[in-house]
């Protein structure tokens, strides 16, 4: 079945310090997002980016469909954006979302 | 616009009991479903629809049963609690399958 891959499993950050988290996927991408769950455990979108380069703020993702992975980046980092951070990977004809199995992040003061 | 809503917001049942987990959407999102997330791991697909009158398994739907009369609504019911159903669920709507997919808050679910 189709494997969505995360990396790095954990990720201990100072505050300010940038980081790059990966998701590679195992078919042909369609839809792609990345979630934030916070420590409240509500489930933020971030992205919806099947493929090219979006950003928002600190923050940015690029997919590149035919490598099969997509890159979040996360600039000056602060405490807020502690938590886990999911991509999932979807079938534009179902709509089904598979997760992986995310990066915890921890940015310390 | 509320979004995708959930009722309750905890609930505890004992094994053997039945309940129903509430979704409701006023988006007009015609794909809804229904995950659950179980201790350090991802989300899980239970049951989805897409559109009034249409449902399909998900990865894990065993135990769950679900049903769509209206755009709105999509609740899940445990017909029978199993202490393997303590997770969170969560439901989730978007307007076609091809696009951006939004959640409700959850609903933590123990079964003792």
């Amino acid at each position: 079945g189709i494997q969505v891959e995360q990396s790095p499993p954990d990720l201990i950050l100072q505050e300010g310090a940038n980081s790059t988290l990966r998701c590679n996927f195992s078919d042909s991408v369609n839809n792609l997002q990345w979630f934030h769950q916070n420590p409240w455990g509500q489930l933020i979108n971030l992205f919806y980016i099947p493929s090219g380069t979006k950003q928002n703020g600190r923050l940015s993702a690029t997919t590149v469909a035919t490598e099969r992975y997509s890159l979040l980046y996360i600039s000056s980092s602060q405490t807020t954006d502690s938590g886990v951070y999911f991509c999932a990977f979807g079938s534009s004809n179902t709509g089904k979302l598979i997760f992986g199995q995310g990066t915890t992040l921890q940015v310390k003061p | 616009n509320a979004g995708v809503t959930q009722t309750p917001k905890f609930q505890v049942l004992k094994t053997g009991q039945s309940m129903t987990l509430q979704c409701a959407q006023d988006m007009n999102h015609e794909y809804m479903s229904w995950y659950r997330q179980d201790p350090g791991m991802g989300l899980r697909l239970i049951h989805y629809s897409v559109g009034a009158g249409i449902t399909d398994q998900g990865e894990v739907p065993n135990g769950y049963n679900v049903s769509r009369s209206t755009t709105e609504d999509f609740p899940l019911r445990l017909l029978s609690a199993a202490p393997s159903q303590t997770s969170v669920y969560f439901c989730a709507s978007k307007p076609t399958p091809s696009l951006e997919q939004y959640f409700g808050p959850g609903t933590r679910l123990t079964v003792t």
